[in-house]
């Protein structure tokens, strides 16, 4: 079936410390792939992007590595700010029809000064 | 420009009740989706509007009914609101990077 997960749910880290966000993803038909932030009590705001014909993209402070042999994705921050606690969620999607986001749970990275 | 807009940001029903969720978005999109999202759960997909004129159920339609009125807007209606439909209601628009609105918060009694 499809389905897309996370292996932490809580993540605490130091400020100014890289912190690694997983997700697990079981779809190998899956094309795309995102990475949204949910901070407290608004809507999930994108973070970045992935095509499956990459392993690697980079933007500012954020990475995300794609390893399809393991349908693995994960999310890296560099120096982590106290503004980049949040839920990080990972999305799959499935083309076809319509694009069909598929959402793991979520985690929560905490930030300790 | 305002992105992604709904109304209300919160609202209580008694079990029963009927009310619809608003959502507009101001960026031209043609897909539109409402998701809901409960705790410790990620968004769950309720219905989709993959361009005007057009609706199509998601992952958990029952007790759900949507308009995609224009190409602005798409509306959420809960007929006779339930319990189980406590939850945070998220409009979106666009079609791969998915922008969505601040939520509504519904619980029912």
């Amino acid at each position: 079936g499809e389905s897309v997960g996370l292996h932490l749910p809580t993540l605490s880290v130091q400020e100014g410390d890289n912190s690694i966000i997983n997700c697990a993803y079981s779809n190998s038909a899956s094309d795309y792939f995102i990475w949204y932030k949910q901070e407290s009590g608004k809507g999930p705001q994108f973070i970045i992007d992935i095509r499956s014909n990459m392993d690697k993209r980079q933007g500012q402070r954020v990475t995300v590595l794609l390893n399809k042999t393991v349908k693995h994705l994960s999310l890296q921050i560099a120096a982590t700010q106290p503004g980049d606690s949040a839920v990080y969620f990972c999305a799959e999607i499935v083309s076809g029809g319509y694009n069909k986001l598929i959402f793991g749970a979520g985690t929560r990275l905490a930030v300790h000064p | 420009n305002a992105g992604v807009t709904q109304t209300p940001k919160f609202q209580v029903l008694k079990t029963g009740q009927s009310m619809t969720l608003q959502c507009a978005q101001d960026m031209n999109h043609n897909s539109m989706y409402w998701y809901r999202q409960d705790p410790g759960m990620g968004l769950r997909l309720i219905y989709y509007s993959a361009s005007e004129g057009t609706t199509d159920k998601g992952e958990v339609p029952n007790g759900y009914n949507v308009s995609r009125l224009n190409k602005r807007e798409f509306s959420l209606r809960l007929e006779s609101a339930a319990p189980s439909q406590t939850s945070v209601y998220f409009c979106a628009s666009n079609s791969y990077e998915q922008y969505f609105g601040p939520g509504t918060r519904l619980t029912v009694t």
